[in-house]
């Protein structure tokens, strides 16, 4: 079965310091792999998404990922973070279709992103 | 506006009670889901639905039931089988099946045990 991890349940940052949110997988093949943004009592947001192709991925809002094969990692991370930022994020991988997969995502626990001035 | 809209925001439950979470889309999308948030768990599937009048169980169905008569709707009742109610509730739809597609998420429902 998948899982996913997110290292770290809140992260703390200084207004333009870099973000760097880390999840990592378990799959016996690579997955799509994705993240999602949380807002206070609101729904979430897709971020980014890797399916296949180019392993380093551009987001909105300045955010990027970059799958490593290697490493079964998605780490998110974002160069300057800015006040804004500050929410919950979640990873998710889903099973690719000759895994019998179908669409299920399976998520992480999430991440706080705490932004300081 | 294309979306998702779920209601109410907030539900307050008796004990024993049913209560029915509502999901409308009008996204033109065939699969739609049920999960449940609760703090330092993540999102956990509790039904989907690929097509109008199938749905499939997720990984924490005892003690709610879903219906897909419309392909915009996909109502969630939380049965007074299931005994801790208390979390909030997020519906989602995606344009297809496949395993690279993106869920779209609603605004959430709130649900409280009085």
């Amino acid at each position: 079965a998948q899982s996913v991890t997110q290292l770290g349940s809140h992260v703390s940052v200084s207004e333009g310091a870099l973000v760097l949110l880390r999840c990592n997988y378990s799959s016996s093949v690579p997955p799509y792999l994705f993240w999602y943004v949380q807002y206070p009592n609101q729904g979430l947001q897709l971020l980014l998404k890797y399916t296949t192709g180019a392993t380093l991925v551009k987001g909105i809002n300045g955010f990027e990922a970059e799958f490593k094969k290697s490493e079964t990692s998605f780490h998110l991370t974002k160069p300057s973070a800015h006040m804004s930022d500050a929410a919950e994020y979640f990873c998710a991988v889903s099973d690719p279709p000759w895994e019998g997969g179908g669409n299920k995502l399976t998520f992480g626990t999430g991440t706080q992103l705490k932004v300081e001035l | 506006d294309g979306g998702i809209t779920q209601s109410p925001k907030y539900l307050f439950r008796k004990e024993g009670q049913n209560v029915t979470l509502s999901c409308e889309q009008n996204l033109n999308h065939d699969a739609m889901y049920w999960y449940r948030q609760d703090p330092g768990q993540g999102l956990r599937l509790i039904y989907y639905s690929q097509i109008v009048n199938d749905f499939q169980k997720g990984d924490i169905a005892e003690g709610y039931s879903v219906s897909r008569e419309k392909k915009e709707s996909f109502p969630l009742t939380v049965t007074s089988a299931q005994k801790n109610p208390t979390a909030f509730y997020l519906c989602a739809s995606s344009p297809g099946q496949g395993a690279k597609e993106t869920q779209y998420f609603g605004p959430g429902t709130r649900l409280l045990v009085l």
